[in-house]
């Protein structure tokens, strides 16, 4: 079982660009989480997704972020037109509901 | 929504001693309680976790006890040892698939 890869896993990215970021759950988990750790604080929760649908984005910044958990393929978080406050390391966890969350390496993404 | 505080924000011990971090929760509706460690650099990892109908559980060196009335959770490391050395993450959620509520993390210290 590979875990949870996430990719890549350092991404560079100018202000006003697009940041992509990649998430496969583990095998036979249905349920993908995103959170947002910025240097020496705790985990944000961003958004809740299960195949095809957004649970829960109540931690979703309402401008530039988005995600999405298609039918095929893995979880995106995707930031448009990043600014130098959206560096952070991002994290991706996933569950199959009966136990806590598997995290992934998580992705560190600087803005210069 | 849910709030999570955690106490203390930093605690250094002997190796050997015992560590005991405390954390509290606002909504009533929370039912399942992990806790995670995440070591300098790395993804965090669940160690263990305890559900409302459980007052305490156990493993090896470590100890998780909930009081719901109060809504007080505690993680109880005995015996520690260097490899201890990590920030800890108290959280909350109602279910073991809804979002989870980070604390702020505390940054154990062992001294060998």
């Amino acid at each position: 079982n590979a875990g949870v890869m996430q990719n890549p896993r350092h991404l560079v990215r100018r202000r006003g660009q697009e940041a992509r970021l990649r998430c496969s759950p583990m095998k036979g988990h249905s349920h993908v989480y995103w959170y947002r750790q910025l240097p020496e604080e705790g985990l944000k929760f961003m958004v809740y997704l299960q195949k095809e649908n957004i649970i829960d984005e109540s931690g979703m910044p309402k401008e530039r972020f988005s995600a999405e958990f298609p039918k095929e393929g893995p979880s995106i978080l995707r930031i448009q037109q990043v600014v130098r406050g959206d560096s952070a390391a991002y994290f991706c966890a996933s569950s199959s509901g009966e136990k806590g969350y598997t995290f992934g390496s998580g992705t560190r993404l600087t803005v210069v | 929504g849910e709030n999570v505080e955690q106490h203390p924000s930093t605690l250094s011990v002997q190796e050997g001693d015992s560590a005991v971090i405390k954390c509290t929760y606002s909504d009533s509706a929370s039912n399942y309680f992990p806790w995670y460690k995440q070591e300098l650099g790395k993804r965090p990892q669940l160690i263990i976790d305890i559900r409302s109908n459980v007052g305490e559980k156990k493993d090896q060196r470590i100890a998780v006890t909930l009081n719901k009335t109060a809504k007080h959770f505690s993680l109880h490391i005995t015996e520690t040892q260097p490899e201890d050395s990590a920030v800890y993450f108290c959280a909350a959620s109602e279910t073991s698939y809804d979002k989870v509520i980070f604390g702020p993390g505390t940054s154990l210290s062992v001294i060998p």
